[in-house]
């Protein structure tokens, strides 16, 4: 049963742009603490961005400060990871997740290249 | 940052081995510990959560020990669907942080 799916992924140039989308169509985000991670080509995994329930708190992995910026909007049960300024070492498969990883979407790849 | 090591990065074992993967934090982290498994192409399955609780749906024979610093994850009795990357996440302190993965092979 999937409960989350992401959309948005795709070939971007360096210094480009991509927004990413999660959805939940079938339980409500409301109360969950929400998560992006990633996982570069042959590499692990990597936690990117956090969100609390009322989007009130916002975290971020050092990297992406400044670049990423995480969103929700609970009416539309939906998650966003805005990406600005993409860099070449952005490149992977990006994931959200319900909580810490009870739930993961399939992954969506992005791939950053000139 | 936290770090979290893992030990060993990779081994070969064999079906019904008992296996044991160790993660190590830079800092006591109040059992706010998570193992995944992960196979190439799927999606990470959360296995323990936290430190010692079984998540539900997951079969006996893993289970999770530790507390402060040092954690371990064990398959009692390795099966063939258990071959995968093993990870282990903690979340006590932003930002959290996984282990560098543990890959368990087929000897």
């Amino acid at each position: 049963e999937v409960e989350l799916v992401e959309s948005g992924g795709g070939l971007a140039q360096p210094g480009g742009s991509l927004r990413l989308s999660c959805e939940a169509p079938r339980f409500s985000f409301s109360n969950y603490w929400m998560n992006w991670v990633r996982q570069a080509p042959g590499k692990g995994l990597e936690w990117v961005a956090t969100i609390n329930q009322d989007g009130s708190e916002k975290f971020y992995v050092d990297s992406v400060k400044g670049r990423f910026t995480i969103s929700r909007d609970d009416a539309k049960n939906s998650l966003c990871l805005q990406m600005n300024s993409l860099r070449v070492d952005d490149t992977a498969v990006y994931y959200c997740a319900k909580g810490w990883g009870r739930d993961w979407g399939q992954g969506t790849l992005v791939t950053v290249s000139s | 940052d936290i770090q979290m090591t893992q030990s060993p990065s990779a081994m070969s074992a064999s079906v019904g081995d008992r296996v044991t993967i160790t993660c190590r934090a830079s800092q006591a982290i109040n059992n706010y510990l998570a193992w995944f498994q992960h196979k190439p192409g799927k999606v990470p399955k959360r296995l323990i959560y936290p430190a010692s609780s079984l998540q539900s749906g997951v079969p006996s024979r893993f289970s999770g020990s530790g507390s402060g610093t040092e954690f371990t994850l064990t398959i009692s009795s390795l099966q063939p669907e258990d071959f995968a990357t093993y990870y282990c996440l903690q979340y006590n302190r932003y930002p959290p942080t996984f282990g560098q993965g543990t890959k368990v092979e087929i000897k």
